[in-house]
This record gives structure tokens, C-alpha cells and sequence, in this order.
């Protein structure tokens, strides 16, 4: 069955420094997606990357990085100098080829950037 | 507007009334989802539409819940005899299609649901 591990609840660091949010997944596909959702105090979700399966390229994207490892089931997310404006609830999701579009959600992650 | 939106964005009701949340995808998304989301928890999954019919309602919890979405567009959750445990954020989202994972769901800003 599907599942999302986001064993980090809460993390705070200081503005400018780096932070990884790690997320470990289980899954019975051999297609499935992979996604990352911010959801700031205003409380609306934002997509911020998908990944498939068959691609395991790291990505940046400004500030932040994705890391695809098969290997150890993990898609850990890096924030570079961190800003107060980071601040959120970072979620891990996933979706399963060849079982719907039955996203499962980790329980999150709340990463506090002090100023 | 070029967002999911929802109605109400706060909705606070007596335990045992019945009550509708709406959502309105975004223009042209054929998908539609909605989730539960309880404090401090992930999104929960409940059930998704392609076009007018329900492709997977395997996540409402029992039969007080059901969705309908009689025009393929704008999609309304009911909920009977409202218990306490149904309080939290109910969440809508749209994708552009189903095809199967690929399609990156965008998300409403919620309604709170309050359960007295």
C-alpha cells in the first residue's frame, strides 16, 4: 500500500541557513509520482514540484533542490538560505500509476525560519 | 478567477444538521478531488471525479458523505447528520485530466468546518 514518512514534525533554523526536509515513501508501483506541497498560515496548499519515477535527476529551482534516491525510497527537499517567508507546512505526496489518482500525503512537516 | 475556489471559507453548524460545501475548479480541469484535512495532519483523501461521475469515492468515511458534480464543473460535498469528528478543513483541488499520477492537483483555500 501506499505510504508517505515525513518523520521530521516540526524543524526551526535561522534566516540563511540551509534545511532538508526529508520524505521516505512505500509503494507497490513501479510508476508513481511524487510531489511537494507548501501550505504557508494562510492554509492554501501550493504545488511546488512533481516527480516520476523514472526520473531520478536531482532539480533546483532557485533556492530549492530535490533529491530522487530509488534506492533508499526517498525525496528529500532542501531549502539554500532560508527566508522567514519559508516559513509553512511542508507536505510529501504521492500518487500511484496503475492504482488512480489516490494522492497519499505525509503528515507534514512545519519548518518555523526565525529571523 | 484563475484559482479553485470554495464557499463557505468558514462554516460552524450544530451536531446532527446537514451542510454543503462548494467548489468551483479551475476553468477547463476536468478532475476534481476533495480531501479532509484534520489539525496537524496531512490532507486525507476522499473522493475524485473525472468529468460528471465519481471515479473513486474510496475515502468518504461513511454514507453521511456524498459528492455530486452534476455538470462536470462546480462540485458540491454533503454531509448528513453532522457529527463533532467531521470538524476540519475540507479541501478541493483540480487537475487538468486523470491520467493516472501524472496530473498536478491544484488546491482550494479550504472550508473549515466546525461541528458543535
Amino acid at each position: 500500500a501506499q505510504k508517505v514518512t515525513q518523520a521530521q514534525t516540526e524543524i526551526s533554523v535561522v534566516e540563511k541557513e540551509d534545511v532538508t526536509l526529508d520524505c521516505v515513501y512505500e509503494t507497490r508501483d513501479t510508476t508513481y509520482y511524487l510531489f511537494w506541497y507548501k501550505q504557508p498560515p494562510s492554509g492554501e496548499l501550493v504545488f511546488l514540484i512533481r516527480r516520476n519515477s523514472f526520473d531520478e535527476q536531482n532539480e533546483i529551482s532557485g533556492r530549492y533542490s530535490w533529491n530522487f534516491q530509488k534506492s533508499t525510497s526517498s525525496f528529500n527537499f532542501t531549502i539554500t538560505a532560508s527566508q522567514v517567508v519559508d516559513s509553512a507546512v511542508y507536505f510529501c505526496a504521492l500518487s500511484e500509476a496503475n492504482y488512480g489518482q489516490n494522492f497519499v500525503f505525509g503528515p507534514g512537516t512545519r519548518l518555523s525560519v526565525l529571523p | 478567477g484563475a484559482g479553485v475556489s470554495q464557499t463557505p471559507s468558514n462554516k460552524v453548524t450544530e451536531k446532527g444538521k446537514y451542510v454543503e460545501l462548494r467548489c468551483d475548479p479551475i476553468s477547463g480541469h476536468t478532475a476534481l478531488y476533495w480531501y479532509r484535512q484534520s489539525l496537524g495532519q496531512g490532507p486525507e483523501f476522499l473522493i475524485y471525479f473525472q468529468g460528471t461521475g465519481a471515479a473513486d469515492d474510496s475515502g468518504l468515511p461513511n454514507d453521511r458523505f456524498f459528492a455530486v458534480r452534476p455538470e462536470g464543473s462546480v462540485s458540491t460535498l454533503k454531509i448528513q447528520r453532522t457529527e463533532r469528528g467531521d470538524s476540519a478543513v475540507y479541501l478541493c483541488a483540480s487537475s487538468l485530466g486523470a491520467i493516472a499520477g501524472t496530473d498536478t492537483q491544484y488546491f482550494g483555500p479550504g472550508t473549515r468546518l466546525t461541528v458543535l
